[in-house]
């Protein structure tokens, strides 16, 4: 089955710039969907598409994606970034939504 | 405003069974994708099934294939999820979300989540 690969954590100073990635194997060729979860609530969808953003998310997320390795930048990081953030894409060849495990942005 | 309202969550023995439920508003609910996605305590999350709109394509997750059924009805705007034979590693919070027709794939709305608790 595909595997999505996240690191378990992040950190960042407010105002520098997070990437958090998210590996899988040619990861490229597939859509990548990118999700912020708060402490206590449900997830939101802040990067679909690879690097599109949902109305109402801040231009500061964006995303990228090539070869094995998708990437979320947050940009001038605010302590309201504080979450952790989940890759997902949608496994055709089994017909699985897959999610990578998760990465904790910490701002310091 | 789309609003997804989970419920039939609960505390139940190991082998027992349980029935979820996803209220949907605020949208054309017979035109949209469902899924079920849980989250066990401290942990990420778990894609559980997938259903079309019309109820006629369902995917599931090998984790949970055979024990959980997930059905809809249009007319009601409500979504479901049986589950049987419930394990101790089901124990979970179950979000029903809502699939994106603008990024296939993706899921634009999630309810808050309904608590499982499978324990003897």
């Amino acid at each position: 089955s595909y595997v999505l690969t996240q690191p378990p954590s992040v950190s960042v100073a407010p105002g520098k710039t997070a990437r958090i990635t998210c590996g899988g194997n040619n990861i490229g060729s597939k859509s990548v969907h990118w999700y912020q979860q708060k402490p206590g609530q449900a997830p939101v969808l802040v990067i679909y598409y690879d690097s599109d953003r949902p109305s109402g998310i801040p231009e500061r997320f964006s995303g990228s994606n090539s070869g094995n390795t998708a990437t979320l930048t947050i940009s001038r990081v605010e302590a309201g970034d504080e979450a952790d953030y989940y890759c997902q894409v949608w496994d055709s060849s089994s017909d699985r939504v897959v999610f990578g495990g998760g990465t904790k942005l910490t701002v310091l | 405003q789309v609003q997804l309202v989970e419920s039939g969550g609960g505390l139940v023995k190991p082998g027992g069974s349980l029935r979820l439920s996803c209220a949907a508003s605020g949208f054309t609910f017979s035109d949209y994708y469902m899924s079920w996605i849980r989250q066990a305590p401290g942990k990420g999350l778990e894609w559980v099934s997938y259903i079309s709109s019309s109820g006629s394509t369902i995917y599931y997750a090998d984790s949970v294939k055979g024990r959980f059924t997930i059905s809809r009805d249009n007319a009601k705007n409500s979504l479901y999820l049986q589950m049987n034979s419930l394990r101790a590693e089901d124990t979970a919070v179950y979000y029903c979300a809502r699939g994106s027709i603008a990024a296939a794939g993706a899921t634009d709305y999630w309810g808050q989540g309904t608590l499982v608790t499978v324990s003897s």
